[in-house]
């Protein structure tokens, strides 16, 4: 497997534009995750997902912010109207807690990152 | 609320020593513990998984350790070399998925 794989790898976009960050996780996983890292704030768990639902948000900034898992590959993170405090890597990560996995991952729930999208809000 | 915190903030030694990473959280209800190594401008790679029914786990010269009861871990690294100057993280799950990160330690080793 390729493990997770986000785009972009770099955004920059000015301030009041759409951004929209894409994850790919590991084929089999149950579980997906959004970070925000920053020298501030280190990292913030955005949001995570079940089994493709929405376990919990309270960690999205604002409405601003929102997420979606429209399937078990994919899930995407966008802000809109993006603004410059936004600014940041976002990492998205994956891990199997149920199940079997197939024979390359066992359900320890241990997470996997994707390379990190590292967005810049001009 | 989970709330993990890691101390020190940063550390520098000079090659060859042996040293600990402290991680210590306020809920003892846990899944699992994970230690992982950031890189700069880079992801974050798994070391060590400790799930809550165990004590400790090993890779090569990393030793993590877990105290449920004290809301500890430590992570043992002997003999340090420069290349594993890097930012260490901790992670606790709780058993409805949740992870929540430590702010981590800057470790630097000196030649």
């Amino acid at each position: 497997d390729a493990g997770v794989i986000q785009s972009p790898r770099h955004e920059v976009t000015e301030m009041g534009q759409e951004v929209t960050l894409r994850c790919k996780p590991i084929s089999g996983h149950d579980y997906l995750f959004w970070y925000r890292q920053t020298m501030m704030r280190g990292l913030e768990l955005l949001i995570y997902f079940n089994n493709n639902v929405p376990i919990d948000d309270s960690g999205m900034p604002e409405d601003r912010f929102s997420a979606k898992m429209p399937n078990a590959s994919f899930s995407t993170l966008k802000i809109q109207p993006s603004e410059p405090r936004d600014s940041a890597v976002y990492f998205c990560a994956s891990s199997l807690r149920s199940g079997t996995g197939g024979n390359a991952f066992k359900n320890t729930g241990e997470l996997f990152f994707g390379e990190g999208s590292r967005l810049t809000v001009l | 609320k989970q709330e993990v915190t890691q101390i020190p903030a940063a550390l520098s030694v000079p090659e060859g020593e042996n040293l600990v990473l402290n991680c210590s959280f306020t809920d003892s209800a846990i899944y699992n513990l994970q230690w992982f190594r950031q890189d700069p401008g880079k992801g974050l790679t798994s070391l060590l998984l400790i799930q809550s029914s165990q004590r400790e786990q090993t890779s090569g010269r990393l030793n993590a350790s877990l105290d449920k009861s004290s809301g500890r871990s430590t992570l043992y690294i002997a003999a340090s070399q420069p290349g594993d100057s890097a930012t260490y993280l901790c992670a606790v799950s709780n058993q409805g998925g949740k992870l929540i990160f430590g702010q981590g330690t800057e470790l630097s080793v000196k030649p």
